[in-house]
C-alpha cells in the first residue's frame, strides 16, 4: 500500500522559535496533501489542502501567516509553526491523495506530536 | 458546522459480541465515506470505505452501512475482539476533494 512519511516524528521547542514538519509520499505521487491538526480527545480537524506548485487552501480560522505551508514536489508538503506558542502545541498529521485511477483513499502520515515550552 | 458527526464519543463492548459504530453527516452531495481507525499517538489508518452507489460494504469482521436517505453510516465489528479497541474516525467526502472527519468514538473491547 501507499506509504506516507512525517519528519520528526516528534519536537520540542521553546516558546517563539520556528519548527518545520515535513510530509512525504514514499512510494506514490501526490498532487494534494492534507495537514490536520488533532487536539487531546476531539477529532482531527483540517487546516490546509496543499496543492502543488499553488499556494495551499487554508481552512476558516487557521492563520496563514501562523502555519505556512509548501508543496514544492509532487512527494513532498512541508508545515512550518512560525513563533510557536505553547497552545500550539498538538499532533499534527498529513495525508495524501494518490493520483491513480479513481482511488479516493487518503493516505495518513504517522503524525508529529509538537510540544511548545 | 460539523457535516459529519458522530455522536457517541465511547463505546464499550464485551469480546466476542458485536460493535456498531454510527455516523451522520448533512452534505447530500458527498459520494464517498471511509472509516479510520487510530491508536493513541499514532496517525489514523484506513479501515473501510463505502461508495455512494452501494449500501453496504464488508470486509473480514468489518463491514459498513450506508442509509443515504437518512444520511447515516455505520461500522459493524463481528466479533469484537480487544485488539479494536481504538478510536474510530468515520470521513465523508466528494470526488478529488478532502474529506470531513467526525469527532470519533472510543471503542473499548472488554475481554
Amino acid at each position: 500500500g501507499a506509504v506516507v512519511s512525517q519528519h520528526p516524528s516528534r519536537v520540542i521547542c521553546k516558546s517563539g522559535t520556528s519548527v518545520k514538519i515535513e510530509c512525504r509520499s514514499l512510494d506514490f505521487q501526490a498532487t494534494t496533501m492534507f495537514w490536520y491538526r488533532q487536539f487531546p480527545k476531539q477529532s482531527l480537524m483540517l487546516m490546509a489542502t496543499s496543492n502543488e506548485g499553488s499556494k495551499a487552501t487554508y481552512e476558516q480560522g487557521v492563520e496563514k501567516d501562523k502555519f505556512l505551508i509548501n508543496h514544492a514536489s509532487l512527494t513532498l508538503s512541508t508545515l512550518t509553526v512560525t513563533s510557536a506558542h505553547p497552545e500550539d502545541s498538538s499532533f499534527y498529521i498529513c495525508s495524501a491523495n494518490p493520483r491513480r485511477g479513481l482511488s479516493y483513499e487518503q493516505f495518513f502520515g504517522p503524525g508529529t506530536r509538537l510540544t511548545v515550552l | 458546522d460539523q457535516q459529519v458527526k458522530q455522536n457517541s464519543p465511547s463505546l464499550s463492548v464485551q469480546e466476542g459480541r458485536i460493535s456498531i459504530l454510527n455516523c451522520d453527516y448533512t452534505n447530500s452531495m458527498f459520494d464517498y465515506f471511509l472509516w479510520y481507525k487510530k491508536y493513541p499517538a499514532e496517525g489514523p489508518t484506513f479501515l473501510i470505505s463505502i461508495s455512494s452507489i452501494k449500501d453496504k460494504n464488508e470486509d473480514g469482521r468489518f463491514t459498513v452501512f450506508l442509509n443515504k436517505s437518512a444520511k447515516h453510516l455505520s461500522l459493524h465489528i463481528v466479533p469484537s475482539q480487544p485488539g479494536d479497541s481504538a478510536v474510530y474516525f468515520c470521513a465523508g467526502g466528494t470526488t478529488g476533494n478532502q474529506f470531513y472527519f467526525g469527532t470519533g468514538t472510543s471503542l473499548t473491547v472488554i475481554p
